[in-house]
């Protein structure tokens, strides 16, 4: 059974980086699919943010992609998230997933999805 | 981007009687190459992450129940809970993963009648 645990700090300040990591059990990264992350922030709906491939290859949200940087370790079978420059904004609990990969299109949909982690931007 | 737009906002059903939530994309999610919706219907209980129920518009994911189903293509797309039970109160979100960036409606908020 796939598993997915999202960790990180939990409150992070104005302006600095937001850091996670996503571990994967019950699957090797290696094997295939695409991983990645989808926020949302209290109360309102859902956010893709970007996903990755075990290979490096990755795609990424045009809104954030600047701030943004999805990073994968197949000995660790986990892949991480780096957001930068964070504001209240980026308040949200934030989910790691695996997305279905399609050939003519790449990440399609999420099958298994983390718990999430929510994360406060505060001073 | 595509704008994935849900009706209603929130819909309250008597139990054992049938819920309707409609999704429209904002372009076409239809591959015409291989003839697939690129539409997928979550359900999301307080709390708790997204769960998967549909992909490609109508096939329902493994252990999901059949009172589930999903229709639609193009631009149009319905999800259809047959016959209400206590355990569908949830938030239910459409998602296309036809190009990036993918996107999601706003949800719909499912309750009792």
């Amino acid at each position: 059974q796939v598993q997915l645990q999202e960790s990180g700090p939990g409150l992070v300040k104005p302006s600095e980086t937001l850091s996670l990591t996503c571990a994967v059990s019950g699957y090797s990264i290696s094997s295939g699919y695409y991983w990645g992350w989808i926020r949302q922030p209290p109360g309102k709906g859902l956010e893709w943010i970007g996903s990755i491939y075990h290979s490096g290859s990755t795609y990424y949200n045009p809104s954030l992609k600047s701030r943004v940087t999805i990073s994968v370790d197949t000995s660790k079978n986990q892949f991480s998230l780096k957001l930068s420059s964070v504001t209240a904004a980026d308040t949200a609990v934030y989910y790691c997933a695996r997305f279905h990969y399609d050939v003519l299109t790449g990440p399609g949909y999420m099958d298994v999805w983390g718990k999430g982690t929510t994360v406060t931007v505060s001073s | 981007d595509i704008v994935m737009t849900q009706s209603p906002d929130s819909l309250a059903v008597s139990l054992g009687e049938r819920a309707t939530i409609n999704c429209k994309s904002s372009q076409s999610v239809l591959y015409s190459s291989n003839n697939n919706n690129y539409l997928a219907w979550y359900q999301q209980k307080p709390g708790q992450p997204p769960k998967m129920l549909i992909y490609w518009a109508s096939t329902r994911e493994s252990g999901v129940p059949d009172r589930f189903s999903g229709s639609g293509s193009g631009t149009d797309f319905t999800l259809t809970i047959s016959s209400l039970q206590a355990a569908d109160v949830a938030v239910y979100y459409c998602q296309q993963y036809y190009s990036t960036p993918y996107s999601f409606g706003q949800g719909t908020k499912l309750e009792i009648k």
